[in-house]
């Protein structure tokens, strides 16, 4: 099974840099996801890491170590907009029957202050 | 522009009443999933299809029954409705089993009285 932990809550300023993090113990691995989730609307997909190292896009940057069992994900140059619901999701291994849905954790909230 | 929706967006009911949340995709996707939402518990998998005649119980699936009859479709249904049931409820659905991005349809808030 997957055990995936993140923390509840999360508070930043306006312009700064915030990280988020996330392990998992996961039987088997092959991949791990971030979804963005903005309060009463659909989570979208904001990044996906399967080998170890940061993976960067524009603002939002991700990265792996499979070894650790953690991922980060690191949003720069905060804006009000970036208040959110992150949720840090895992893929299983295996081919087959049940191994490759996405495992989510519960989910950080991100206050973004002025 | 291809898209997934979810309808009723809203609905309120009564314990033990049969309820079904459609789901409806036109990416033309193989897999398609629900899972449901609840403060504390995060995104929880209740079935999932592999494509059509294929269903799967995930994590959650007690209560809860699914079919695919074509590509394009997967309604949930809650047989007996139960207080316990009342969430937000998503449908999402990718190309491939080994793409992992998910599109998410907006949600259906459920509410069993």
């Amino acid at each position: 099974g997957q055990n995936i932990d993140q923390p509840t809550e999360m508070t930043a300023t306006e312009g700064a840099i915030v990280q988020i993090n996330c392990t998992y113990q996961t039987s088997g691995f092959n991949g791990l996801f971030w979804y963005q989730q903005h309060a009463g609307e659909a989570p979208t997909f904001l990044s996906y890491n399967v080998l170890d190292g940061l993976e960067e896009k524009g603002r939002f940057s991700s990265f792996l170590s499979r070894s650790k069992g953690y991922s980060y994900l690191l949003l720069k140059e905060l804006q009000m907009k970036d208040s959110a619901s992150y949720l840090c999701a895992v893929r299983g291994a295996r081919p087959g029957a049940g191994s490759y849905q996405l495992t989510f954790g519960k989910g950080t909230k991100l206050s973004v202050i002025p | 522009d291809a898209e997934i929706t979810q309808s009723p967006r809203h609905k309120i009911t009564e314990t033990g009443r049969q309820v079904t949340l459609a789901c409806h995709q036109t990416w033309n996707h193989n897999n398609m999933f629900w899972y449901r939402q609840d403060l504390g518990h995060g995104l929880r998998l209740i079935h999932y299809s592999y494509g059509v005649q294929d269903t799967n119980k995930g994590e959650v699936s007690d209560g809860y029954s699914v079919s695919r009859s074509n590509t394009e479709d997967l309604p949930l249904t809650l047989e007996s409705a139960a207080s316990s049931q009342t969430s937000v409820y998503f449908c999402a659905s990718r190309h491939r089993v080994d793409t992992g991005e998910l599109f998410f349809g907006e949600g259906s808030r459920l509410t069993v009285l």
